[in-house]
C-alpha cells in the first residue's frame, strides 16, 4: 500500500506571496493532519480534517488555512508569507476509526521563504 | 510549564547499548502515547503506540507509560547504528491533536 505523499517536496517563495501544499493520504484513510516542524519549536499541530470537516485547529494565525476533498486528499494554504514560515510542513493520515492517533507521516514539503 | 518535555540530547552510545529515552507531561487529559523515529530529511515514522499504563514490547523496542507520574519512556535494546535518528514522543487526548516533544537526537556508534 502506498504511503502518504506530499507535493511539492521543496518550495522557495518570496515574502508576501502565498503557497498551496498538497497531501494524498494512505488509501482508505479519512483523517488528515498537518504539522509545522522548525528547529526552534519542533513539531506543532496546524489542523486536522475528517470527512471534509475541520475538527481541530492549532494556534496559528488565520494566514494558515486548509481543506479536505471528498477523496480525502488535503491542501493547506499559507497567504502573505513571512520569513518565519520557513519550515518543514508535514502531513499525516489516519484511518479515522478507533486508533485515532495511529498517524502515518509523509516526507514533508520543505518551504523556504526569502 | 510546557505540556510535553523531552531531553533534546544529543545522546551518543556504543553499538549494543541499551538506550533510554524519556518524556514528561503535565496534562492529565493525554490518553494516547506514541513514539516516532525521524531520520534526517524524512518524515517521522511511527514506532510504538499505546493508550494504557504499563509496558508494550515490539522487538528491540519497549514503550513504558506511567500515568500516575506523567512519565513515558522508550527503551531500545541491542542498539544498532541504523537506530541513529531523532526520537520524538507524541501525546494525544480527545481533541484529534498530537502534541510532540522536541525530540532526542540519538547516535549509535559502531
Amino acid at each position: 500500500k502506498a504511503g502518504v505523499t506530499q507535493t511539492p517536496r521543496y518550495l522557495i517563495k518570496t515574502r508576501g506571496q502565498q503557497v498551496t501544499l498538497s497531501c494524498s493520504p494512505i488509501s482508505g484513510h479519512r483523517s488528515v493532519s498537518w504539522y509545522q516542524q522548525t528547529p526552534g519549536q519542533g513539531l506543532q499541530f496546524l489542523f486536522e480534517y475528517f470527512s471534509e470537516t475541520q475538527r481541530n485547529k492549532g494556534n496559528f494565525p488565520g494566514r494558515f488555512s486548509g481543506r479536505q476533498f471528498s477523496n480525502s486528499r488535503s491542501e493547506m494554504n499559507v497567504s502573505t508569507l513571512e520569513l518565519g514560515d520557513s519550515a518543514l510542513y508535514l502531513c499525516a493520515s489516519n484511518i479515522g476509526g478507533g486508533s485515532i492517533y495511529e498517524q502515518y507521516f509523509g516526507p514533508g514539503t520543505r518551504l523556504t521563504v526569502t | 510549564q510546557k505540556e510535553v518535555e523531552q531531553d533534546p540530547g544529543p545522546l551518543s552510545v556504543p553499538e549494543g547499548a541499551i538506550v533510554s529515552l524519556n518524556c514528561t507531561y503535565s496534562n492529565s487529559a493525554f490518553q494516547y502515547f506514541m513514539w516516532y523515529r525521524q531520520y534526517s530529511r524524512k518524515g517521522p515514522e511511527l514506532l510504538m503506540y499505546t493508550y494504557s499504563s504499563g509496558n508494550k514490547e515490539d522487538g528491540r523496542f519497549t514503550a513504558q507509560v506511567d500515568k500516575s507520574s506523567k512519565y513515558i519512556s522508550l527503551f531500545i535494546r541491542d542498539s544498532q547504528p541504523s537506530d541513529s535518528a531523532t526520537y520524538l514522543c507524541a501525546l494525544g487526548g480527545s481533541n484529534y491533536k498530537l502534541t510532540f516533544g522536541k525530540g532526542t537526537l540519538l547516535t549509535v556508534n559502531p
